[in-house]
């Protein structure tokens, strides 16, 4: 069965540093990876996708990440974090006809 | 585009009764689906659409039913409220099949005492 595990359940991140979370997957051919973010209230809007091709990806807000295929990981990336990407990511693996499965998210906070 | 949109966005139920949680979405997608979030559990599908007329389950489907009559309607039935219901519903919607990206609504949030 496929699943996604995010080890890192609160991040804290001064304004202005680097920043990385981590997501790693088990799913038995070549996944479609995601990651999404949810801003406190809202609902999750989708940061970056990673279907096949270059396994760096850029998404909006300044976001990348990287596909590792072996080591199953999928580590969403930002140079500079500004306090507005305070809020919860969520890595999820799906592909085809298999259903969407979601970590259990990693909540960011940011120190000014 | 309003996208996908949820009415209503709380409510408090007491044990027993029933409600229905509205879902509607204004992209001609073909998929949609219903999940609960609760704290640290992430995203758990309750039930999913691929289209007008066809539901399945998803991984926590007791307690709830589901109809999809038209491509734009997804209301996610609770019969016999029970707090274990307590929870953030949102609806999603889709383009391809199940395992590409999703559009949420902005969320329900239910308490049942």
């Amino acid at each position: 069965a496929q699943s996604v595990t995010q080890p890192d359940i609160h991040i804290t991140v001064s304004e202005g540093a680097s920043l990385e979370l981590r997501c790693n997957y088990s799913y038995g051919a070549t996944p479609y990876l995601f990651w999404y973010v949810q801003s406190p209230g809202q609902g999750l809007q989708l940061l970056l996708k990673y279907f096949s091709g270059d396994t760096l990806v850029q998404g909006i807000k300044g976001f990348e990440a990287e596909f590792k295929r072996s080591q199953s990981s999928f580590n969403l990336r930002k140079p500079s974090v500004h306090w507005s990407d305070a809020a919860e990511y969520f890595c999820a693996v799906g592909g085809g006809y298999q259903k969407v499965t979601f970590g259990t998210g990693t909540k960011l906070q940011v120190i000014p | 585009n309003a996208g996908v949109t949820q009415t209503p966005k709380f409510r408090i139920l007491k044990i027993g009764q029933s409600m229905t949680l509205q879902c509607t979405q204004d992209m001609n997608h073909n998929y949609m689906y219903w999940y609960r979030q609760d704290p640290g559990m992430g995203l758990k599908l309750i039930y999913y659409s691929v289209g007008a007329g066809i539901t399945d389950k998803g991984e926590v489907p007791n307690g709830y039913n589901v109809s999809r009559s038209t491509t734009e309607d997804f209301p996610l039935r609770l019969e016999l409220a029970a707090p274990s219901q307590t929870s953030v519903y949102f609806c999603a919607s889709s383009t391809f099949p199940l395992g590409d990206e999703q559009f949420f609504g902005p969320g329900t949030r239910l308490t049942v005492l």
